[in-house]
């Protein structure tokens, strides 16, 4: 079955850094491969996602690459500011034509910006 | 449009007894996603739909759980004779997709959050 882990349960940087979050996953080749934010007692909310053909993909200070020979996926942060403070779930989307469709998400890293 | 809503919010309930979520999502979606999250945990997929149809289920909907989602509308999730492992937040997720083709973006409710005592 597939399996999908994120690097690290919780990361804490100081305000200003780059955050980087890390996603490997097993077993399994994604179309593509999504990141959400989710802040507590709420549900995700979708940031930005990379297809399988893609190395890299911006988006304000957000930045995330695709490695399919690595299985990984990086998810960077720029410019780290304390509301940046949240849940990072990376989530793998299958899509090739399927009727499922459902996402696998990864436990998810809790990062913490302090001032 | 408000999103997806899904309600209660928070359920406090005794083992044994029934519980019934509603999730209402983005008119405009043909895809519902009922997904369970434990604390430090996430998302674990439970069941989906199709417009009225309900095309996957996983393992972990055992049978004392069951979702509705008539007309195709709103969806409803069922949990019979509850146990304290059943306690858990329940999401709601809706998407656009057709022909199976595309990335599945979920747009999630804030989630039914369920305590089972």
């Amino acid at each position: 079955s597939q399996k999908i882990e994120q690097n690290s349960e919780a990361l804490n940087i100081q305000e200003g850094k780059t955050a980087t979050l890390t996603c490997n996953y097993t077993n399994y080749s994604p179309a593509y491969l999504q990141w959400y934010r989710q802040d507590p007692g709420r549900g995700p909310v979708f940031l930005l996602l990379i297809r399988e053909n893609e190395k890299e993909k911006r988006k304000e200070r957000l930045k995330v690459t695709f490695d399919t020979t690595l299985k990984q996926s990086l998810f960077h942060i720029t410019a780290s500011q304390p509301a940046d403070s949240a849940t990072y779930l990376c989530a793998l989307d299958p899509d090739r034509g399927s009727t499922l469709g459902r996402l696998y998400f990864g436990r998810g890293t809790q990062l913490t910006v302090w001032p | 449009d408000t999103g997806v809503s899904q309600d209660p919010r928070h359920k406090i309930t005794k083992r044994g007894q029934n519980v019934t979520f509603r999730c209402d999502p983005i008119s405009e979606h043909n895809r519902l996603y009922w997904y369970r999250q434990t604390l430090g945990q996430g998302p674990e997929f439970l069941t989906y739909f199709q417009n009225e149809a309900q095309l996957e289920k996983s393992r972990l909907l055992s049978d004392r759980f069951s979702a509705e989602r008539p007309k195709g509308s709103f969806s409803t999730l069922e949990i019979q004779r509850t146990e304290q492992g059943d306690s858990a937040m329940y999401l709601c997720a809706s998407s656009f997709l057709t022909g199976g083709y595309g990335a599945n973006v979920l747009t999630f409710g804030a989630g039914s959050r369920l305590t089972v005592l």
